[in-house]
């Protein structure tokens, strides 16, 4: 069980536009900023977006980050088939004297 | 350019230990630190823990707490990851990741260069 909450799965068609999402709590997202990944079989994971919304370079601006209050989002806009994969959204944690958390990942596939 | 390479794939027998090991190139080694992070097969990722590269201060997560150690090798800017007392469950993929800084607490899970990674498998 994560300290994240995302939707294992989600489905879309090309072009369309997708939200995950990531619940957390006051202890992690409520007080922290909040990292998005994205994991393709057999390589690193990549850093999607960095504290709440920002683009690293090189990241299409099909991406697009959001938070608020205990809750965060990533939307995918204009869905490609090259965005099929895994994403994890992440955060700090302050309980248990502190620790990174990750969500359960979600499995994003383009039908 | 920015590297993480890590060391090969090991197999290991339950009980036993393993040290995985990440050389960092390409930045000034002690301005960042090094995160470690696992998947196991068919799991989603798992923080295992972080070290500074500054000074040595590690947090580990709960969940290995007392049977990991990172420690890291300033004059080769390597970190390495041993975990001991090997179960199973341990089973996994192991990365490594540069982190935002060498700051503690490290708050902010920035992971913007990744290792190639290095799978563990633990039979018994």
């Amino acid at each position: 069980q994560s300290v994240l909450t995302q939707p294992p799965s989600l489905s879309g068609t090309p072009g369309q536009r997708v939200t995950i999402s990531c619940s957390g709590s006051t202890s992690n997202i409520g007080s922290y900023l909040v990292y998005w990944y994205q994991h393709l079989p057999g390589t690193a994971p990549k850093l999607l977006i960095s504290k709440n919304n920002q683009r690293p370079s090189g990241v299409p601006d099909r991406f697009s980050g959001s938070k608020s209050g205990t809750s965060a989002s990533l939307a995918i806009s204009g869905l490609r088939s090259e965005d099929e994969a895994h994403y994890y959204c992440a955060a700090w944690d302050d309980s248990l004297s502190g620790q990174v958390v990750f969500g359960g990942g979600t499995k994003l596939t383009v039908l | 350019q920015v590297q993480m390479v890590q060391s090969g794939s090991e197999e290991k027998k339950v009980g036993t230990s393993v040290k995985v090991s990440c050389k960092a190139s390409g930045y000034t080694f002690n301005r960042f630190g090094v995160h470690w992070v696992r998947q196991a097969p068919g799991q989603g990722l798992e923080w295992m823990g972080w070290i500074s590269t500054y000074n040595g201060n590690t947090i580990y997560a709960q969940k290995v707490q007392g049977r990991v150690t990172m420690t890291t090798d300033t004059s080769t800017d390597t970190a390495y990851m041993e975990l001991r007392s090997l179960r199973s469950d341990d089973t996994a993929v192991y990365y490594c990741a540069r982190g935002d800084s060498s700051s503690w607490p490290p708050v902010h899970p920035l992971f913007d260069y990744w290792g190639q990674g290095t799978l563990v498998t633990v039979s018994s």
